[in-house]
C-alpha cells in the first residue's frame, strides 16, 4: 500500500509568488493535516481537514489556505510568499474513526528567495 | 513559553550507552503523548506512544507523569542507527486532532 504522498518534493519560489502543495493520504484515511517545519524547530500545525471540511486551524495568517477533495487528497495554498515561509511542509493522514497515529508524507521543501 | 519543551542537545554518546531524554508540556488538557523520530531531512515517524503506566519497546522505554506534566524516553544499548532527532509530541483532541511538537532533541551515537 502506498503511504502518504506529497508533491512536489522540492520547490523554489520568489517572494510575492504563490504556491500550491499537494498531498494524497493513505487509502481509507479521511483526515489530512498540514504542518510547517522550519529549520531547527518541530513541525507546527497549520490545518486539519476531515471529510472535506476544515476542522482545525493553527496560528497562521490568512495567506495560508487549504482544501480537501472528494477523494480526500488535499492542497495547501500559500499566497504572497515571504522569505520566512521557507520550510518543510508536511502532510499527515490518519483514520480518525480508529484514532490511529498520524502518518507523515516525505514533505515538500519550499525555498523562498 | 513553548507548549512542549525539550532539551535540544545534541547528545553525543558512544555505542552501547544509555541515554535519557526529557520533555515537559504546559497544557493539562493534552490527552495523548508520543515520541517521534526524525532523520535528517526526512519526515517524522512514530517511535512509540507514551502511557502513564510506562511502556517498553525493545531498547526503548517511555514514561509519562501527568501530575508533573513530564515525559521521558530512555534508550539503552545505543546503536549508530539511533542517531536522529527525537521529537516529543502531545495531542489535544476535541473536535479535531492537533499534534504539538517539541523542537526535538538531537542524538549522535559514535563508534
Amino acid at each position: 500500500d502506498a503511504g502518504v504522498t506529497q508533491s512536489p518534493t522540492h520547490l523554489i519560489k520568489t517572494r510575492g509568488q504563490h504556491v500550491t502543495l499537494r498531498c494524497s493520504p493513505i487509502s481509507g484515511h479521511k483526515s489530512v493535516s498540514w504542518y510547517q517545519q522550519v529549520l531547527g524547530q518541530g513541525p507546527q500545525f497549520i490545518f486539519q481537514y476531515y471529510e472535506k471540511e476544515e476542522r482545525g486551524r493553527g496560528n497562521f495568517p490568512d495567506r495560508f489556505s487549504a482544501r480537501q477533495f472528494p477523494n480526500y487528497s488535499s492542497e495547501l495554498n500559500v499566497n504572497a510568499l515571504l522569505l520566512g515561509d521557507s520550510a518543510l511542509y508536511l502532510c499527515a493522514s490518519s483514520d480518525m474513526n480508529r484514532g490511529t497515529e498520524a502518518f507523515f508524507g516525505q514533505g515538500t521543501r519550499l525555498t523562498v528567495v | 513559553r513553548k507548549e512542549v519543551e525539550q532539551d535540544p542537545g545534541p547528545f553525543n554518546v558512544p555505542e552501547g550507552a544509555t541515554v535519557a531524554f526529557n520533555c515537559t508540556y504546559s497544557n493539562s488538557a493534552s490527552q495523548s503523548f508520543f515520541w517521534y523520530r526524525q532523520d535528517c531531512r526526512k519526515e517524522p515517524k512514530l517511535l512509540m506512544s507514551v502511557y502513564s503506566s510506562g511502556n517498553e519497546d525493545g531498547r526503548f522505554t517511555a514514561q509519562l507523569n501527568r501530575a508533573s506534566q513530564y515525559i521521558s524516553l530512555l534508550i539503552r544499548d545505543s546503536k549508530l542507527s539511533d542517531s536522529a532527532t527525537y521529537l516529543c509530541v502531545v495531542k489535544r483532541t476535541g473536535g479535531y486532532n492537533k499534534l504539538i511538537f517539541g523542537a526535538g532533541t538531537r542524538l549522535a551515537v559514535h563508534p
